[in-house]
């Protein structure tokens, strides 16, 4: 199983500050990583696939970098829609998911 | 645009078998994967497993004893039994689309084993 490693656990920030989030695998995921966005009751929103690649009607705000086993999701400018849980995931063998990243205020 | 729209029992006593149902609106399961997937407070975000565009079936190794996915083409719904649940399986169980990772997704339903 390929273990994804989220950090920080909390990232505390303010709207308009750059949010930084690290997802590191335990083996090489080539590029097939995906990094969703969870509010709380709600399902979880994909953002970026493949690694870099936006989702539909994702905000150019979000981008995504990384290849092999460290990843990154960088928020430019927090909007206060964007304090929320952010997980990673990855697909080589079968899906396994990150623990999360906590965005607050 | 796609909407998932799922259902099933959402208190079970350990040992009973979870049952839950998910219907795809504006696509067609014969041109996707489909999957299961939970989330519990300990566990996070766990896989269950998926049936492929052919009707194929993977599952997550952890899992794997005690999970069945199914399609009703007819009715353009999917579906997932678990056996033998216990109090670790109570958690918010989805259905989703997607292989590589996951676009669509259900509105979530919360299980809960108890006795």
């Amino acid at each position: 199983e390929i273990v994804l490693t989220q950090s920080p656990a909390t990232l505390s920030l303010s709207p308009g500050d750059r949010a930084t989030l690290s997802c590191r695998a335990s083996q090489s995921v080539t590029s097939y990583l995906a990094w969703y966005q969870q509010k709380p009751g709600q399902a979880p929103r994909l953002l970026i696939y493949e690694a870099s690649i936006r989702a539909s009607g994702i905000p150019a705000r979000f981008s995504g970098s990384g290849s092999g086993t460290d990843f990154t999701l960088t928020i430019s400018s927090l909007e206060p829609e964007d304090f929320a849980v952010y997980y990673c995931q990855q697909r080589t063998n079968w899906p396994t998911f990150g623990g999360g990243t906590k965005v607050e205020i | 645009q796609v909407q998932l729209q799922q259902w099933g029992a959402g208190l079970l006593k350990p040992s009973e078998t979870l049952s839950l149902t998910c219907a795809v609106n504006g696509g067609s399961l014969s041109t996707f994967h489909w999957s299961w997937i939970r989330q519990s407070p300990g566990k996070g975000l766990e896989w269950i497993g998926e049936i492929n565009r052919s009707g194929g079936t993977n599952y997550n190794p952890t899992l794997k004893s005690r999970v069945t996915i199914s399609v009703d083409a007819s009715k353009n719904q999917f579906s997932l039994k678990l056996r033998s649940v216990t109090a670790a399986d109570t958690a918010v169980f989805y259905c989703a689309r997607g292989y590589g990772s996951y676009w669509f997704w259900g509105q979530g339903t919360l299980v809960t084993v108890s006795p």
